[in-house]
């Protein structure tokens, strides 16, 4: 069964600190991606990769920065934690090449930073 | 640019009821349509997809067709169970380009 996993389902942090948010998919996907949720607003992208060690920034990037050191591991970094960074946080994969390729989501982490 | 526009507010039926989520969408050349569904304290996952104009899309009793001269995707269930309860999301895909555009999400309720 394809996976993709996210390494906390729940976290909290206080604001300044650093925050690392993992994710590991186990389906050979070239491409993966950072999205937040929040309601009213939908799904925002803040980053995605291609492949490794290549990243482009979606429609929310600033405060946040990416890793990808291993084709199956994509992390977010949150340098500086603010309260406004207060959500949850979608990691999904897919094929490179073509987005009639669905892309499969982890569970989500949901992030509190007070 | 290319944007996915669903209908406003949740929306709230009672077990057996037709289910109806209007998707419109706006796209520079031509896409793929998708409609994800969230479960509960779960991520997303694909509920169905179509890939060209006129093409429908099926799964769990949920169809929509791609409706090229109406830029629509209407997700539509003819008779809806407490289980179908989740966020739907429509979204867009054009070809080259690795990246879905969504649609903010409509919360249904199922009452029994």
């Amino acid at each position: 069964d394809v996976k993709v996993t996210q390494s906390s389902r729940y976290l909290v942090k206080r604001t300044g600190e650093k925050v690392f948010l993992e994710c590991v998919q186990d389906m050979d996907h070239e491409n993966m991606f950072w999205y937040r949720q929040d309601p009213g607003l939908g799904l925002r992208l803040i980053y995605f990769s291609y492949d490794v060690k290549m990243k482009e920034k979606g429609d929310i990037p600033e405060g946040y920065s990416v890793s990808r050191e291993k084709k199956e591991r994509f992390s977010l970094i949150l340098e500086s934690a603010s309260t406004n960074q207060t959500s949850m946080y979608l990691c999904a994969s897919s094929l490179a090449g073509t987005s009639y390729d669905e892309q499969f989501f982890g569970p989500g982490t949901r992030l509190t930073v007070l | 640019g290319n944007s996915v526009t669903q209908m406003e507010g949740p929306v709230t039926l009672s077990e057996e009821a037709f289910l109806t989520i209007n998707c419109t969408y706006t796209a520079t050349g031509y896409p793929s349509l998708f409609w994800y569904v969230q479960y509960p304290g779960e991520g997303l996952q694909l509920l169905l997809k179509a890939t060209k104009a006129d093409d429908k899309g099926s799964n769990k009793g949920f169809e929509a067709t791609y409706r090229k001269e109406t830029t629509s995707f209407h997700l539509e269930k003819g008779s809806v169970q407490v289980s179908d309860s989740a966020v739907y999301f429509c979204a867009l895909g054009l070809y080259g380009n690795n990246r879905l555009a969504f649609g903010k999400g409509n919360q249904v309720v199922v009452i029994p």
